[in-house]
């Protein structure tokens, strides 16, 4: 167990609405990612974090925004959902002592109606 | 470019069955890591086993076994006696470089059903 929890864990909205999705990790990991599951796609990486205020685009980055001010969260933003953005989301840590191998949450199902 | 196929999209066995999951991937680099994940349907990810590329050797853990080939650039997955716990999803994924900053490139995925 990585100790990471998100929230919310489903949630239903309507085009054009900001949405924040939160990861939150109880164990001091340096790096944080996001990523969206879509049929046909596995996972796709859209930013990740590497230390409290960094952070990096990934593949599907375009339409979301991310923010860590803290060590323990890591925030997800869609400024303006889109019916597009409807996936599910995992946030995923890496282990200081083993950056390499990722440990996810339990996701997120995000609806844009 | 790095990319990770998964060719078989959905997989039906029935239970003792052996199944082999199969993973192709492409890279240009000389230094990555091949992983494989889980997801059952309560829809969780887990973590199975990590595969650095200087290491060849097969692993075995339990039922399941891992077959790394660097010259065929795959990674396959057997699983030995099928159970109907074993239904799942399975991911295999790619990492590029030591000191990894997010890039986890995964396959579309393989969903195996195991019957009764």
């Amino acid at each position: 167990d990585a100790g990471i929890t998100q929230s919310p864990r489903h949630k239903v909205t309507e085009t054009g609405t900001p949405v924040t999705l939160r990861c939150h990790q109880t164990e001091n990991h340096r790096y944080m990612y996001w990523y969206r599951q879509d049929p046909g796609h596995g996972l796709r990486l859209i930013h990740y974090s590497y230390g409290v205020k960094d952070t990096d685009k990934g593949e599907v980055s375009d339409g979301y925004s991310v923010s860590r001010s803290k060590t323990e969260d890591f925030l997800l933003t869609l400024e303006s959902a889109t019916s597009s953005q409807t996936s599910v989301y995992f946030c995923a840590i890496s282990e200081i002592l083993d950056q390499e191998t990722q440990y996810f949450g339990p996701g997120t199902r995000l609806l844009v109606l | 470019a790095q990319k990770v196929t998964q060719a078989q999209t959905e997989i039906s066995v029935v239970e003792k069955e052996d199944v082999t999951l199969d993973c192709v991937y492409e890279t240009r680099d000389t230094t990555y890591y091949l992983f494989w994940y889980k997801q059952p349907p309560s829809g969780e990810l887990v973590f199975l086993i990590r595969r650095n590329s200087f290491d060849e050797q097969n692993e075995i853990s339990g039922r399941y076994s891992w077959n790394f080939q660097k010259s065929t650039s795959s990674f396959n997955f057997t699983i030995t006696a099928s159970q109907v716990v074993d239904s799942a999803v399975y991911f295999c994924a790619l990492s590029i470089g030591i000191g990894n900053t997010g890039k986890l490139i995964f396959g579309q995925g393989t969903t195996l059903q195991v019957k009764p």
